[in-house]
C-alpha cells in the first residue's frame, strides 16, 4: 500500500512553466494519468500512461515519470489553465487499487 | 460518442442504503478489458476510488470500504449499480462513475458529470 503525494498549490504567472510532481514509492511500477478538473466539473484526463496527451489536450500538456515521481509540466500556461490536478497509478502489488493523489491547485497569478 | 451518466437520491438519510445508477453509452461492459469505476469527491476534497466492475463480472474495492460497497451489472445491460450501506454524513460527495481501469489505453478518458448525494444526520 502507498500513497500519492503532490504539493497542495502551485502558482504561476501567465506564459510561464507550471511543474506539478506526484511522488510514491511504488511509482516506478505503474504508469501515471494525470487529470484536470475545474470547479463544478467533472475530471478530465490530460495525461495518460506518464506521457501520452489524449487527442483535444493541448500540446503545452505534457508528462513524464522518473523512478518514484511523476511529472506533470505545463508550458506556456494560460489563464485557463487553473483548476485542480490530480495523479492518478494502479496499485497491482496485492488488492488491486486505484489511487489518487491529493490534488494541487494550480494558480494563474 | 462515449457517454455515462449517475443517477440516485440527491438526499440520504444516515444509516440507510444509498443506491446509485451508471447509464453509459457508446461502450459494451462486455467487451474484453472494459471496465467502470466509480469515484466520489468529498466537498472541496480530492478524488477517492471506490469500487470497479469488469467485462467478465470481476469486481474490486476500495480497501477501507469495502464491507459496505457493492458494485454490480444494472437490470439494463448499460447500468452498473453502487450501493453504499450504512451511509454516514461522511459519505457526503460529488459519485462519478468513468470508464477507468486504473491502467492502459483511455483509462479515465470518459467520466459522467456526477451526482451529488447529501446524507442527512
Amino acid at each position: 500500500s502507498y500513497e500519492l503525494t503532490q504539493p497542495p498549490s502551485v502558482s504561476v504567472s501567465p506564459g510561464q512553466t507550471a511543474t506539478i510532481t506526484c511522488s510514491a514509492d511504488a511509482l516506478s511500477n505503474q504508469y501515471t494519468y494525470w487529470f484536470q478538473q475545474k470547479p463544478g466539473q467533472a475530471p478530465v484526463l490530460v495525461i495518460s500512461k506518464d506521457y501520452e496527451r489524449p487527442s483535444g489536450v493541448p500540446e503545452r500538456f505534457s508528462g513524464s515519470s522518473s523512478g518514484a515521481t511523476a511529472t506533470l509540466t505545463i508550458s506556456g500556461v494560460r489563464a485557463e489553465d487553473e483548476a485542480d490536478y490530480y495523479c492518478q497509478t494502479a496499485d497491482r502489488s496485492g488488492r488491486f487499487q486505484i489511487r489518487f493523489g491529493g490534488g494541487t491547485s494550480l494558480t494563474v497569478l | 460518442q462515449v457517454t455515462l451518466r449517475e443517477s440516485g437520491p440527491a438526499l440520504v438519510q444516515r444509516t440507510q442504503t444509498l443506491t446509485l445508477t451508471c447509464t453509459f453509452s457508446g461502450f459494451s461492459l462486455s467487451t474484453n478489458g472494459m471496465c467502470v469505476s466509480w469515484i466520489r469527491q468529498p466537498p472541496g476534497k480530492a478524488l477517492e476510488w471506490l469500487a470497479r466492475i469488469d467485462w467478465d463480472g470481476e469486481t474490486y474495492y476500495r480497501t477501507s470500504l469495502k464491507a459496505s460497497l457493492t458494485i454490480s451489472r444494472g437490470t439494463s445491460t448499460n447500468q452498473v449499480v453502487l450501493t453504499v450501506t450504512s451511509v454516514e454524513p461522511v459519505d457526503t460527495g460529488t459519485y462519478y462513475c468513468a470508464r477507468m481501469c486504473g491502467y492502459g489505453e483511455d483509462s479515465g478518458r470518459f467520466w459522467g458529470p456526477g451526482t451529488l448525494v447529501t446524507v442527512s444526520s
